[in-house]
């Protein structure tokens, strides 16, 4: 059964910084990781969309990575922003559904 | 654009009341999938639909049941609601399987006193 882990659960960095978040899953055999940004007591906002056959993604400052032989995934974030604050989550596609990781909860303090 | 839309943002609903949670989406997508997402949890899958008339039960089913009459509209149905079906539910689509981009809804969120 797939399993989607996040770490670390929160983190709290100053503005300005670069910083990374984890993603794992347990079964390679996906069809796709998508990230997702949350901002409290709101829907889901997608942000990048990894195939599998696909290394990374990139959009504006944000770039994410896929590695699905050791069934990880990356979210790096270039010059973090007060308006970065959120939780992001990432989600893994199998043929019909998306398994989802319980995100990390990102504040950039200004 | 992709646009989901759900009925309330926030419901107040007493034990034992039946509860209709609806959500459209406006792109013509063949898939459509409701969530409840509650804290330490992460999202949990209830059912999803791949064309009209079709459901398929995701993770948690228990206590709930669905309905699609119509591509554009899921609907999630609470047959009597209980306190621990308090939560945030989001309903997503996405254009077909293996994997798609999912859209979200903004999410309802629904208290059972």
């Amino acid at each position: 059964k797939q399993e989607v882990t996040q770490i670390p659960a929160a983190l709290s960095v100053p503005e300005g910084e670069n910083l990374v978040l984890n993603c794992s899953f347990t079964d390679s055999a996906i069809y796709n990781l998508q990230w997702f940004r949350q901002d409290p007591g709101k829907g889901l906002t997608s942000l990048l969309l990894i195939q599998s056959s696909q290394r990374e993604q990139t959009s504006g400052r944000l770039n994410a990575s896929l590695d699905k032989s050791s069934g990880r995934s990356t979210l790096y974030i270039a010059a973090s922003q007060p308006g970065d604050s959120a939780t992001y989550l990432c989600a893994v596609a199998g043929t019909y559904k998306y398994i989802f990781g319980t995100g990390t909860r990102l504040k950039v303090l200004a | 654009d992709v646009k989901v839309t759900q009925s309330s943002r926030y419901l107040v609903k007493r034990t034992g009341e039946k509860v209709f949670l609806e959500c459209v989406q406006d792109m013509d997508h063949e898939n459509m999938f409701w969530y409840r997402q509650d804290p330490g949890l992460g999202l949990r899958l209830i059912y999803f639909s791949y064309d009209v008339k079709m459901k398929e039960k995701g993770d948690i089913p228990e206590g709930y049941s669905v309905s699609r009459e119509k591509k554009e509209r899921f609907s999630l149905i609470l047959e009597s609601a209980s306190t621990n079906q308090t939560s945030m539910y989001l309903c997503a689509s996405s254009l077909r399987t293996g994997g798609a981009t999912q859209y979200f809804g903004p999410g309802t969120r629904l208290l059972v006193l």
